[in-house]
């Protein structure tokens, strides 16, 4: 276990759904990250917050909504997905913003 | 067994080998350097990581081996077993340009018994 927990695991959606993907921190990192994973492509990065104020949004569309309340927790709010964002969705924390991230198990999400 | 990266999306070696995991980068001001194992249906998991002033660094049953020159990063895993079948990832931080990890393609390695 790498101290970074995601749920659920595992979600399956409509298009006109609303969702939201959890993650939690145990390490006492200040920065978290929001990581896209597609089937063989590298992972692309969405969202940073450091000490809970977004940094960094990676040209990412209004459909995908992050939400960071405290340096533990980090959310991605989902609604009217499309079925190309059928991906792994990825947590990571890190010490700071340039220090190694650790990542969460990820969370499978398919949209109908 | 050795894979060229990019190029070589998978690698297949036999239980016991030493396995080579390479993974070229493009830029010369990259600082700091991680290599990450995926296994199937998990997150990235942190193996060993290098800075841009090292040339080698060594955990345990892997090296990673840095060479700056050609801008060239491998990872050497020694008598590679089943449980290493995975994919790998090298990713890189550059400092002055936010510190974002940039993530390579990775390399699936597939440990034949």
């Amino acid at each position: 276990e790498t101290g970074v927990t995601q749920t659920p695991r595992h979600l399956v959606m409509g298009m006109t759904n609303k969702k939201s993907l959890k993650c939690e921190q145990h390490l006492g990192h200040n920065a978290m990250y929001w990581y896209k994973q597609s089937a063989k492509k590298p992972l692309e990065l969405m969202f940073v917050y450091n000490f809970k104020e977004q940094t960094e949004n990676n040209s990412v569309p209004s459909r995908f909504s992050p939400e960071c309340p405290n340096s533990s927790h980090l959310f991605l709010h989902l609604h009217t997905l499309q079925p190309e964002d059928s991906a792994l969705y990825l947590c990571a924390s890190s010490r700071g913003t340039q220090d190694t991230q650790y990542f969460g198990p990820g969370t499978r999400l398919t949209v109908l | 067994g050795e894979s060229v990266g990019l190029h070589l999306p998978t690698l297949s070696v036999q239980e016991g080998d030493n396995s080579i995991i390479n993974c070229a980068y493009s830029n010369s001001a990259s600082d700091y350097f991680i290599w990450y194992k995926q296994e199937s249906g998990k997150g990235p998991q942190f193996i060993i990581d290098i800075r841009s002033n090292m040339d080698k660094r060594q955990g345990q049953r892997v090296t990673v081996l840095l060479n700056k020159t050609v801008k060239h990063l491998s990872l050497q895993i020694a008598a590679t077993q089943p449980g290493d079948s995975a994919v790998y990832f090298c990713a890189e931080i550059i400092y002055n340009q936010g510190g974002k990890l940039i993530f390579g393609q990775g390399t699936e390695l597939s440990v034949k018994p």
